[in-house]
């Protein structure tokens, strides 16, 4: 069955600290891959989403993934982390030619210190 | 992203009677998605609707659970006879297509069963 697999369930960074939080995923197909991130108190919004074309994908507020297909893994990376960035983080992924449904990862806690 | 809307967004049920949940897409969007997400545990797929039809129903426990998505309102997702282990965040998703794999989430509903 496919699965995605998030590697860190509570990171703690300073600010300005670099980010990278793992994901991988047990498909071997093509795949759509995103990553959601849910604000305390807030509902899931989409970070960023690969499907195809530059493997290297921009988000927003600064955050990037790298789709690496011979890993299996769409790690998310954010160069200088913000107090702002507290949140919790999911990483997802759908297998073309599906029905639509997301598969999640268990989810990763990140905590920023100010 | 206020075009989800869920309510309520807190149940409170006794172990043995109904909840149930509504989810109105954003405007525009006839594809709906519901998840639950347990405590400690990553969000779980349990259903894909269009109006008036259930796509994908394989996330959804045998018994009890049902779904629905009307011609006109919102969607429903209903659990019967509720137990302790049914407490848990639902939350609805929804797509103008399926080929966009894009959703938008609502806020969530947490139901807690006493």
């Amino acid at each position: 069955a496919q699965s995605v697999s998030q590697h860190n369930h509570h990171v703690i960074l300073s600010e300005a600290a670099s980010l990278e939080l793992g994901c991988n995923y047990s498909y071997g197909g093509t795949v759509n891959l995103f990553w959601y991130v849910q604000y305390p108190g807030q509902h899931l919004q989409l970070l960023l989403k690969y499907f195809s074309g530059d493997p290297l994908v921009k988000g927003i507020k600064g955050f990037e993934a790298e789709f690496i297909k011979s890993k299996f893994s769409f790690n998310l990376r954010k160069p200088s982390v913000q107090w702002s960035d507290t949140a919790e983080y999911f990483c997802a992924v759908i297998n073309s030619g599906n029905t639509g449904k997301l598969i999640f990862g268990q989810g990763t806690t990140l905590q920023v210190k100010p | 992203n206020a075009g989800v809307m869920q309510n309520p967004r807190h149940l409170v049920r006794r172990r043995g009677q109904e909840a149930r949940l509504r989810c109105s897409p954003m405007k525009g969007h006839s594809h709906v998605y519901w998840y639950r997400q347990l405590p400690e545990e990553g969000l779980k797929f349990m259903v894909y609707l269009q109006k008036e039809n259930i796509i994908d129903e394989s996330g959804m426990p045998k018994e009890r659970f049902s779904a629905e998505f009307p011609k006109e309102g919102p969607s429903i997702l209903r659990i019967q006879q509720v137990v302790r282990g049914d407490s848990a965040a639902y939350f609805c998703a929804s797509s103008p297509t399926r080929d966009t794999y894009e959703q938008y989430f609502g806020p969530g509903t947490r139901l807690t069963v006493t």
